[in-house]
Formats: C-alpha cells, structure tokens, sequence
C-alpha cells in the first residue's frame, strides 16, 4: 500500500524567503504526482501535475520535481509572499494518495 | 464553466439519518472522485468513476456508504445511516483523463 509523507508538517518563513517543501512515497511504481494548496475552510487547487515519464514541471514561481527512483518529489517556491500561505499536500498515483501536509506561514 | 459544484455546502444531521451529498463535475470531464476530509484521516479517496462507472471504491468506509453515478453531469453519495464518525468534509473532483483534479468546495457534514 502507497504510503506517502511530507516534511515538514508546518514551515514558517519571512517573506521573499525561497523554500522547498518535500512529499516521499514508498512504491515508485506511480502514474503521476500532483500538488495542491488548500486555503483554510476551502476545497483544493491544484498547482502542479507531473507524469511519471517527467522530471519536473513549472509554474510562475512554483517548480516541481520527480524522482521516481528515490521515491520523492519536491515542490521549489521561490520568493514566497504572505499570499502563499496555505497547506500543501501532493497525491501520488491513480488511488490519489494524499500526504498529510505541510502547513506554511509566509510572515510581511 | 463554473467548476466542481457541490450541495449542499454543511448538513447537520441526526445518528441514525440518511445523508446525501450532492456533485456536478465539470463538464467534459470524464472522471469524477469522492473524496472525505478529516483531522484525525487527513484527506482519503472513497471512490471514483469513470465514464460514469466506478472504478475502485475499496476506500468506502462501509456497507453504509454508497455512491452512484447515473449520468456524466451528477453524482451523489449516500450515507445510511449515518454515525457521528462520518463527521467530515467531504469532497468532489473531476477531471478530464487521470490530469489535473478540479475541486469543490466540499460539504461539511456533522452528524449528532
């Protein structure tokens, strides 16, 4: 059974700070890997889908990697701003298993 | 298009009661998910269709738990009867092929 981790549970930085968060799964055998934010009280969105045969995909200041063999994948925000404070989980493969979350606090 | 709708947005209920939640998924879309939100569960996939047929359901909890899809524009998911566990939000997606998943806005359900 797909088993899925993010470290870590809860990140705080100061604004314009880069930061990585990190999503692992224990079967690589995986047919895709997306991201999402939830905003408190709301549904998901989604930010980022990569396919198994892909490495990484971007969006604005949003990049995504895939590492199927080591079993991870790392979502790059880069010059975060107080909007970006959200929880983000990754779901991984057909079944959607979600992580727990990272919950992450962009402070002005 | 509107997005994922979902109705209604919280039900209160009593133990004992039949639920039914409510999803239009986008049109187009040809895969529809259900999915339950909790603190203790974090966020679990109940089942999903495609092409209005169910695919894997071995996330529905129980016997108590249904979900039909009788057409690409509708779906519900029934809980009879419901318990106090059941409390959660609970979440509809869709999405054109196994791609992006689009999102509701959930229904918050609270069983007494």
């Amino acid at each position: 059974k797909q088993e899925v981790t993010q470290i870590p549970a809860a990140l705080s930085v100061p604004e314009g700070e880069n930061l990585v968060l990190n999503c692992s799964f224990t079967d690589s055998a995986i047919y895709n890997l997306q991201w999402f934010r939830q905003d408190p009280g709301k549904g998901l969105t989604s930010l980022l889908l990569i396919q198994s045969s892909q490495r990484e995909q971007t969006s604005g200041r949003l990049n995504a990697s895939l590492d199927k063999s080591s079993g991870r994948s790392t979502l790059y925000i880069a010059a975060s701003q107080p909007g970006d404070s959200a929880t983000y989980l990754c779901a991984v493969g057909n079944d959607m298993r979600f992580g727990a979350g990272t919950r992450l606090t962009v402070k002005p | 298009d509107a997005g994922v709708i979902q109705s209604p947005r919280h039900e209160v209920t009593e133990m004992g009661q039949e639920v039914t939640l409510r999803c239009k998924p986008i049109s187009g879309h040809d895969y529809l998910f259900w999915y339950r939100q909790t603190m203790m569960r974090g966020l679990e996939l109940l089942i999903y269709f495609n092409n209005n047929v169910p695919i894997d359901d071995s996330g529905m909890p129980e016997d108590r738990f249904s979900a039909k899809m009788p057409n690409a524009s509708f779906s519900t998911l029934k809980i009879q009867p419901s318990e106090p566990r059941d409390s959660a939000v609970y979440f509809c997606a869709s999405s054109w092929g196994l791609r992006e998943q689009y999102f509701g806005p959930g229904t918050r359900l609270t069983v007494t």
